[in-house]
């Protein structure tokens, strides 16, 4: 696609459902990132994707969080048993390379309530 | 442990005049850094970029960045401020993936 896509841009649900967040990178990145940003803060790393593998998970805030790549192309991010300090954006970013520069999606807000 | 610093919450410049936001970063060796721009309500947008060359890197809408390898830094420049620059701007660095500081939120003023 011309950009990277994620679904949903918003999402609300209740504290302990779980969530399936989603991002489409641009056809052709190899790379694929995964952050958060919450409210006025910086963004925190959480996973990157090099294909299909995740050689740096190291951000996963804990064992709630998984993701997931297939195919070289779309990821999904989960959360389960959702908390209210889970509630921010999340933003996917891809990239042609290591270090090419990244293309941000719009990113998904989460509230947890 | 990799870090971005980005020192100031808030740069408050008058339009026309010369804006600096300032970057310091730890990384070991030579790490890519960039500077990405966000606007309001909207997604991150690259801004400029160093690898390696030329210290003086110049990037989109009339920014510039200057890589000081002795002082760790990547301060990012802009010779004129417009008011369609006041945005929140991160400063990023690292190998295999990017390290952002904390964002700074610059204001223009007319």
């Amino acid at each position: 696609g011309a950009g990277v896509s994620q679904s949903p841009s918003n999402k609300v649900t209740e504290k302990g459902k779980d969530v399936e967040l989603r991002c489409d990178p641009i056809s052709g990145h190899t790379a694929l990132y995964w952050y958060r940003q919450s409210l006025g803060q910086g963004l925190e790393f959480l996973i990157y994707f090099q294909g299909n593998s995740a050689p740096d998970k190291s951000g996963l805030p804990s064992d709630r969080f998984s993701a997931e790549r297939t195919g070289g192309s779309v990821s999904t991010l989960t959360i389960q048993r959702t908390q209210q300090e889970d509630s921010a954006v999340y933003l996917c970013a891809s990239s042609p390379g290591q270090m090419r520069g990244y293309t941000f999606g719009s990113g998904t807000r989460l509230t947890v309530v | 442990a990799q870090s971005v610093a980005q020192p100031e919450d808030q740069v408050n410049v008058a339009e026309g005049n010369p804006l600096t936001v300032k970057c310091t970063y730890s990384v070991s060796g030579n790490p890519y850094l960039f500077w990405y721009v966000q606007y309001p309500n909207r997604g991150l947008q690259f801004l400029l970029k160093y690898i390696t060359g030329d210290n003086l890197v110049k990037g989109s809408y009339g920014f510039e960045a200057e890589f000081n390898k002795s002082q760790t830094s990547f301060h990012l420049k802009k010779p004129s401020a417009l008011v369609s620059d006041s945005a929140l701007y991160f400063c990023a660095g690292g190998y295999n993936k990017l390290i952002f500081g904390a964002g700074t939120r610059l204001a223009v003023h007319p």
